[in-house]
């Protein structure tokens, strides 16, 4: 079975642009969370969605985004690109409420 | 995460057994995972307990839990070089979202031949 994908893998952007990354979760599962990672630091939680719902937000500004579509995929956007969002964009997917979560590789946004 | 901490670096040698340890904070915590990434790739669920467990054995992985002192650790036995790579300590919170996960910074195991 494929697992969580993710793309694109490398994006190159400048500052104020905007960016949309999109993940496709393991089948059958319906949640996906967005994660952001610096280089040299754990994972940062961005978002989580169930069912299509937002169910949780981290400390992030109103420039990120998200959301989850029918079909259980999802799509993170970013507006007004800084330099600080350089980082690895990390997409998990679980089953249901307590299930652990699942990464796909991430998209490594690069801003210049 | 500040949250969760771990040690920045483990150096072992092949064949050794290596400890990564990790200590959280929030005791509401309802379950502690253990991630490995390597180089260029995201995270890959290695083990994860629940946190009215003690101990939780899977093949050549064992993780402990002490609730009292807050206390995680990952026990690799007869660590290879394959197994070199960062080690993500991470905890689900209530009121965060049943499912967002706090990190720490990551243990760097390095193993020798």
């Amino acid at each position: 079975d494929a697992g969580v994908t993710q793309s694109p893998t490398h994006l190159i952007k400048t500052r104020g642009q905007h960016v949309t990354l999109r993940c496709s979760p393991i089948s059958g599962h319906k949640s996906v969370s967005w994660y952001q990672q610096v280089l040299g630091q754990g994972p940062q939680f961005i978002f989580q969605y169930y069912e299509k719902e937002e169910r949780g937000r981290g400390n992030f500004p109103d420039r990120f985004s998200a959301r989850q579509f029918p079909n259980y995929s999802s799509e993170l956007n970013v507006n007004a690109l800084l330099l600080g969002d350089s980082a690895l964009y990390l997409c998990a997917s679980s089953h249901g409420e307590v299930e652990p979560q699942h990464f796909g590789d991430g998209t490594r946004l690069s801003i210049l | 995460g500040e949250d969760v901490e771990q040690s920045l670096f483990l150096s072992v040698r092949e064949g050794d057994s290596s400890v990564i340890n990790c200590t959280y904070t929030d005791s509401s915590s309802t379950y502690l995972y253990w991630y490995k990434q390597e180089p260029g790739a995201g995270l890959q669920l290695l083990t994860y307990i629940f946190s009215n467990m003690d101990m939780k054995q899977d093949q050549r992985l064992t993780v402990l839990l002490n609730k009292k002192d807050k206390h995680l650790s990952l026990r690799i036995a007869d660590t290879q070089t394959g197994d070199s790579a960062i080690y993500f300590c991470a905890e689900s919170k209530k009121g965060t979202g049943r499912r967002a996960l706090t990190f720490g910074s990551g243990t760097r195991l390095q193993v020798q031949p």
